[in-house]
């Protein structure tokens, strides 16, 4: 079974400073790698996801994440913390399963506080 | 367009009672997931249709729970004779069912027994 791994429950940074949000994996295979977030009492909203390709994926609201297969992370940054990206954010993997069913595996999320 | 939706939001029952929850999915994807959302376990996977073929029910916790998509389309999630370890929110997401595809999740319902 695959499992992810993400380093720290709380992270705080100042508005304008850079975020740096971690997810390490594990797989036996090439895995799907998504990371979503999740504002207070809403659904979970899509920031961007890597399946196959370029190894540096780029998300909506300015965010991106790199795959490295060799350190089997997929690190989420945004060179610039705005007070709205206020949010918990979590790691997610996907595997083949029941008919080829792709669930998804979540990481136990990090809450993100933007400081001003 | 319209996203996924879930009935209630806020749902409030006591120990031993039965509640259904209700899913209804993006238009035109044929793959529908259940998970659920707790303190305790956080985001596990419950259930999973594709289309209309047999679910996988692999992620249930246990026989009080079922779950049923008529018509391909919307879904019921039912847990029997309910405890407080079920009190969680639960989450519905659509996909177009594609390998590596994007599951959108709706705003979930919010469960609580006392």
């Amino acid at each position: 079974a695959q499992s992810v791994t993400q380093l720290g429950s709380h992270v705080s940074v100042s508005e304008g400073a850079l975020v740096l949000l971690r997810c390490n994996y594990s797989s036996s295979v090439p895995p799907y790698l998504f990371w979503y977030v999740q504002y207070p009492n809403q659904g979970l909203q899509l920031l961007l996801k890597y399946t196959t390709g370029a190894t540096l994926v780029k998300g909506i609201n300015g965010f991106e994440a790199e795959f490295k297969k060799s350190e089997t992370s997929f690190h989420l940054t945004k060179p610039s913390a705005h007070m709205s990206d206020a949010a918990e954010y979590f790691c997610a993997v996907s595997e083949s399963g029941f008919r080829g069913a792709r669930q998804l595996t979540f990481g136990s999320g990090t809450q993100l506080t933007v400081l001003p | 367009g319209a996203g996924v939706s879930q009935s209630p939001s806020n749902k409030v029952t006591e120990k031993g009672k039965d509640v259904e929850l209700r899913c209804d999915p993006i238009s035109g994807h044929t793959a529908l997931y259940w998970y659920r959302q707790s303190l305790g376990q956080g985001l596990e996977f419950l259930i999973y249709f594709q289309g209309n073929s047999a679910p996988d029910k692999s992620g249930l916790p246990s026989d009080r729970f079922s779950a049923e998509r008529t018509g391909g389309s919307v879904s019921t999630l039912t847990i029997q004779r309910t405890q407080q370890e079920d009190s969680a929110v639960y989450l519905c997401a659509s996909s177009l069912g594609l390998t590596g595809d994007t599951q959108y999740f709706g705003p979930g319902t919010r469960l609580t027994v006392l």
